[in-house]
């Protein structure tokens, strides 16, 4: 039972495009989400999150968009460079319970110049 | 500032050896969680702590223990390999701020069980 899905595996971009990843999940208890941004033996790093109050975040190239009736949150980076070929991983939690991340399984995004 | 620190990088077991993955934390943080990378299975919650002395199972808790007696460090016990262990470990910490909370992850271990 995915509760998190990150439906498209991978995502093929040009350099300078927008880049549009996207993420459903299914426990209306969920109220926080997060973007992580993974490397090739690298651990996870943190990118960007929402909470369940706000609609839209930005940070940057980064913004991350909830639509909460949809169940559905999406991030936009723009524009997309080389070094943003990562696999990006879609998380969420419910309040008070920091520790208890739900992740998607991610969606390898490839910026070709 | 280390972060989050995991040891070994990687491992390769036997079927049924046991093993402690090593996770050090110098953030403060009060929250400590493992997980597990499998592919196409994203990372999946194994066991976690809000506190010193505060441990409780995620979604794939069996075959693993842990222990929390100081906030630094979250060891994740492994008490009879199983070739299904075989995956990528990752620890991460959390420090939670109502309504922004950021997860720092360790660069994981890598455990072949045989």
């Amino acid at each position: 039972d995915q509760q998190v899905k990150q439906n498209s595996p991978s995502l093929s971009v040009q350099e300078g495009r927008i880049s549009i990843l996207n993420c459903d999940y299914t426990n209306s208890m969920f109220d926080y989400f997060l973007w992580y941004k993974k490397y090739p033996a690298e651990g996870p790093t943190f990118l960007i999150s929402i909470s369940s109050i706000k609609d839209k975040n930005e940070d940057g190239r980064f913004t991350v968009f909830l639509n909460k009736s949809a169940k559905h949150l999406s991030l936009h980076i723009v524009p997309s460079q080389p070094g943003d070929s990562a696999v990006y991983f879609c998380a969420a939690s419910e309040t008070g319970t920091a520790s208890k991340l739900t992740f998607g399984t991610g969606t390898r995004l490839q910026v070709t110049l | 500032n280390a972060g989050v620190t995991q040891t070994p990088k990687f491992q390769v077991l036997k079927t049924g050896q046991s093993m402690t993955l090593q996770c050090a934390q110098d953030m403060n943080h009060e929250y400590m969680s493992w997980y597990r990378q499998d592919p196409g299975m994203g990372l999946r919650l194994i066991h976690y702590s809000v506190g010193a002395g505060i441990t409780d199972q995620g979604e794939v808790p069996n075959g693993y223990n842990v222990s929390r007696s100081t906030t630094e460090d979250f060891p994740l016990r492994l008490l009879s390999a199983a070739p299904s262990q075989t995956s990528v470990y990752f620890c991460a910490s959390s420090l939670y701020l109502a309504g922004n909370y950021g997860y720092t992850f360790g660069s994981g271990t890598r455990l072949t069980v045989v």
